[in-house]
């Protein structure tokens, strides 16, 4: 079976300070990871993906996360935010059967000014 | 590449009405994905088309769910006798490979269909 939990519901940061977004799965194997971000009234938009190797990963908009086999983790991190970083974002993995992935449930991102 | 479309964006309904969703993938993708999400929760996945074929229906989608996609292109989510617990977001995906074989290879989503059962 493969699982995700995403620890935190909702995060406020303000606008220039650091963010992580925590992330643990559970998976038979050695797991794809991917984080994608919904934006109110859109799609969900994919900012990365683990696929193998480099276990540090960059994505679009600034964002990168690290796959962590030993904590089952894949945290994304932003160094510094920006007001439009501010919505809801989903850790998902997979894919079973080559094209079913798991999401979490979210985390909500508010940026204060 | 004109993203995924669905359509409608919005649907309200009554409680035992049928309601039917479109979704028109990115035109060269051969896999559809429909997947549906309540609030305050991630998308659940629904279905899997290759091409035509639907390859695997979720057991989250009853008998009153349908779901088709004639000659591998759109396809349609069809609810029958929609309930109250129906309301949720319905999200469309398309791909043009396997998502496990590529790095490079990704799900584009839909903007969705939000479905109110009232």
């Amino acid at each position: 079976a493969q699982s995700v939990t995403q620890p935190d519901i909702h995060i406020t940061v303000s606008e220039g300070a650091s963010l992580e977004l925590r992330c643990n799965y559970s998976y038979g194997a050695t797991p794809y990871l991917f984080w994608y971000v919904q934006s109110p009234g859109q799609g969900l938009q994919l900012l990365l993906k683990y696929f193998s190797g480099d276990t540090l990963v960059q994505g679009i908009k600034g964002f990168e996360a690290e796959f962590k086999r030993s904590q089952s983790s894949f945290n994304l991190r932003k160094p510094s935010v920006h007001w439009s970083d501010a919505a809801e974002y989903f850790c998902a993995v997979g894919p079973l059967n080559d094209y079913k992935l798991s999401f979490g449930a979210g985390t909500t991102v508010t940026v204060r000014a | 590449d004109t993203g995924v479309s669905q359509d409608p964006r919005h649907k309200i309904t009554k409680r035992g009405q049928n309601v039917t969703f479109r979704c028109d993938p990115i035109s060269e993708h051969n896999r559809l994905y429909w997947y549906r999400q309540t609030l305050g929760q991630g998308p659940e996945f629904l279905t899997y088309f290759q091409n035509e074929a639907q390859l695997e229906k979720s057991r989250l989608l009853s008998d009153r769910f349908s779901a088709e996609r004639p000659k591998g292109s759109f396809s349609t989510l069809e609810i029958q006798r929609t309930e109250q617990g129906d309301s949720a977001m319905y999200l469309c995906a398309s791909s043009l490979g396997v998502v496990a074989a590529d790095a490079n290879e990704k799900l584009f989503f839909g903007s969705g269909t939000q479905l109110s059962v009232l």
